[in-house]
């Protein structure tokens, strides 16, 4: 596609309930990033994939988090048993390695739990 | 870790000024340098990228300066405009290839007429 299309980009959830969030990357960029940004905070870093390499999990906050990516495209991060501090918009970009270009962000997916 | 202070949380500017915002690093030094602009609701878009051997780049009326001494980096927006009223982040990767990129917490800008 001709941008990183993520989904939902709302989600309501009720606490201890897990969520799916989908993050369909740029065709042919072979690096793929999860970060989650908190009002007022940084982007956080939550997940790095590359290729057919082992995923970079070191950011991930709990062992509630995962994350996969199927075929070298599609990636769904998953948080289970949600909790309200996981409140956040989770962006997802994607990147051709060694690229001089940057990432390519997604508009992200707000999550709230209540 | 990586520490990485962007000046001010807020900067106000009139029209046709210069906008300069600074990114300060700590720790180690980085292969490159990358700055990004966000709108509310959106995610980052890629701006300029600089590496650790440049010490300038200009992308039409950006600037972006690397001084690798004072681990500082410097944004410029030249002849600026209410539309370029938005919160510029800088992002800081360790290697030769794409890994993953330390963000600073970005400087709001607005741009008054």
């Amino acid at each position: 596609g001709a941008g990183v299309s993520q989904s939902p980009s709302n989600k309501v959830t009720e606490k201890g309930k897990d969520v799916e969030l989908r993050c369909d990357p740029i065709s042919g960029h072979t690096a793929l990033y999860w970060y989650r940004q908190s009002l007022g905070q940084g982007l956080e870093f939550l997940i790095y994939f590359q290729g057919n390499s082992a995923p970079d999990k070191s950011g991930l906050p709990s062992d509630r988090f995962s994350a996969e990516r199927t075929g070298g495209s599609v990636s769904t991060l998953t948080i289970q048993r949600t909790q309200q501090e996981d409140s956040a918009v989770y962006l997802c970009a994607s990147s051709l390695a060694g690229s001089n270009y940057g990432y390519t962000f997604g508009s992200g997916t707000r999550l709230t739990v209540v | 870790s990586q520490k990485i202070e962007q000046n001010s949380e807020a900067l106000n500017i009139q029209e046709g000024k210069t906008a300069t915002l600074t990114c300060n690093y700590t720790n180690y030094s980085p292969a490159y340098l990358q700055w990004y602009r966000q709108d509310p609701g959106r995610g980052p878009v890629f701006l300029l990228l600089i590496r650790e051997n440049e010490k300038e780049k200009r992308k039409e009326r950006l600037k972006v300066t690397f001084d690798t001494t004072l681990k500082q980096s410097l944004f410029h927006i030249t002849a600026s405009q209410p539309a370029d009223s938005a919160t510029y982040l800088c992002a800081l990767d360790r290697g030769s290839t794409l890994g993953r990129l330390y963000f600073g917490r970005g400087t709001q800008l607005t741009v008054w007429p």
